[in-house]
């Protein structure tokens, strides 16, 4: 068990550019999560997977956010002309969902995103 | 309306005492589960421990507890003999699962533990 990897683990952009983010989930787990974190608060749920289909959207999720999940494997979360406000740290997990509620999200270590 | 509170911005305490870190959350679902995670200055997001809505008995995962009071809504985490390696932020979490699958966190609380 790798744990949950995320790549970059920094990314630093112009406003306007395109970025995206990589997760790779623990490789028997069918659930991946999206989180956004700013400074001094707790995570934001973004958008969820269970296998290759998304499940639920955040109104967080701008139409400028796609996240896929091709194949049920890894994911990628793609911001499109980026603003300033998209500064944050983006934070992915994956959980082996039983249908219980205590089965735990496990994260990776995050990418922090700084649009200058 | 604010479904996860952690009242304390910051806590310290001192090696090898004991901490409570506080938590109240508010739902109408009668299922739903309550989590604490750890995160180190590090970024990683630490699962602690978890309670659910219907375990008759607290929580309990080596030095962390979970003081469940159901009828008042709150879930605090018990750190015992705290060790300089809990200094972290502790975020609580609360996972209602009627119609979606997601964690919503508090702001956390920062505890500094000192020698």
């Amino acid at each position: 068990d790798t744990g949950v990897s995320q790549n970059p683990r920094h990314k630093i952009t112009k406003r306007g550019q395109n970025v995206t983010f990589r997760c790779d989930p623990i490789s028997e787990h069918n659930r991946l999560y999206w989180y956004r974190q700013t400074l001094g608060q707790g995570p934001e749920f973004l958008t969820y997977f269970q296998n290759e289909a998304q499940l639920e959207k955040s109104r967080l999720l701008s139409d400028r956010f796609s996240a896929e999940r091709p194949k049920g494997s890894f994911s990628t979360l793609e911001i499109q002309r980026t603003e300033q406000g998209d500064s944050a740290m983006y934070l992915c997990a994956s959980s082996l969902w039983d249908k219980s509620y205590n089965s735990p999200l496990h994260f990776g270590n995050g990418t922090r995103l700084t649009v200058t | 309306a604010q479904k996860i509170t952690q009242t304390q911005p910051g806590m310290f305490v001192q090696e090898k005492e004991a901490v409570t870190l506080d938590c109240t959350y508010d739902t109408s679902d009668p299922s739903y589960g309550l989590f604490w995670y750890k995160q180190p200055s590090s970024g990683e997001m630490i699962f602690l421990i978890y309670q659910g809505s219907y375990d008759q008995q607290n929580a309990t995962e080596g030095r962390y507890s979970l003081n469940f009071q159901k009828a008042r809504k709150s879930a605090n985490l018990v750190i015992s003999a705290s060790q300089l390696g809990d200094s972290a932020m502790y975020f609580c979490a609360m996972r209602e699962l009627r119609n979606t699958d997601k964690l919503i966190f508090g702001t956390g609380t920062r505890l500094q533990v000192f020698p």
